[in-house]
């Protein structure tokens, strides 16, 4: 299995409250990604990084920021946090540049905003 | 925009009966298809993957073939074991280009019954 730990794994917070999620790997992948997974939307992307402070938005940035300072960990921040966002949240790494690397997930996070 | 299709939403079969997922992608310069399975409470993992310039892979009981002049994807189970019951998810990529355009289909969930 590849090598992404999510942290922490749940979490149960409060409307309006910050929360960071953590994404670590040991792979050495450039390019590493947020998706949440709610159920009949399967998983959408939040966003991705494509190396060291390089970041874009996916399909549902609206709500979330990231950073990404070292290769190895990708931060997602819930800068106020709604119960819309309430979901179960992925990491994932993958496609280094042309090299058909498929998509790894780490085992998620699951959040709740009350 | 770009989408993928897929179904059936749900499906069950009676242990031993085969099982066909199919995924209907819009995107053209779509170029890998993965399938990935995921058992409840855990991580999407991926089960087998097709490249356009072939028509069929197999691997043990699980096959995917591909018609890209009609875009569709399918997932074949044989065999159906109480251990396949998951959710199934199917993606379109275009490999020329970065995971960001990943499409994923919404999943089938399967239920095999002993």
């Amino acid at each position: 299995d590849a090598g992404i730990t999510q942290s922490p794994r749940h979490k149960v917070t409060e409307t309006g409250t910050p929360v960071t999620l953590r994404c670590h790997q040991t792979e050495n992948h450039r390019y590493m990604y947020w998706y949440r997974q709610d159920p009949g939307h399967g998983l959408r992307l939040i966003h991705y990084s494509y190396g060291v402070k390089d970041t874009d938005k996916g399909e549902v940035s609206d709500g979330y920021s990231v950073s990404r300072s070292k290769t190895e960990d990708f931060l997602l921040t819930l800068e106020s946090a709604t119960s819309s966002q309430t979901s179960v949240y992925f990491c994932a790494i993958g496609w280094d540049g042309g090299s058909n690397q498929p998509q790894h997930f780490g085992d998620g996070t699951r959040l709740s905003i009350l | 925009g770009e989408n993928v299709e897929q179904h059936p939403s749900t499906l069950s079969v009676q242990e031993g009966d085969s099982a066909v997922i199919k995924c209907t992608y819009s995107d053209s310069a779509s170029n890998y298809f993965p399938w990935y399975k995921q058992e409840l409470g855990k991580r999407p993992q991926l089960i087998i993957d097709i490249r356009s310039n072939v028509g069929e892979k197999k691997d043990q009981r699980i096959a995917v073939t591909l018609n890209k002049t009609a875009k569709h994807f399918s997932l074949h189970i044989t065999e159906t074991q109480p251990e396949d019951s998951a959710v199934y998810f199917c993606a379109a990529i275009n490999e020329g280009t970065s995971y960001d355009k990943v499409i994923f289909g919404p999943g089938t969930s399967l239920s095999v019954i002993p």
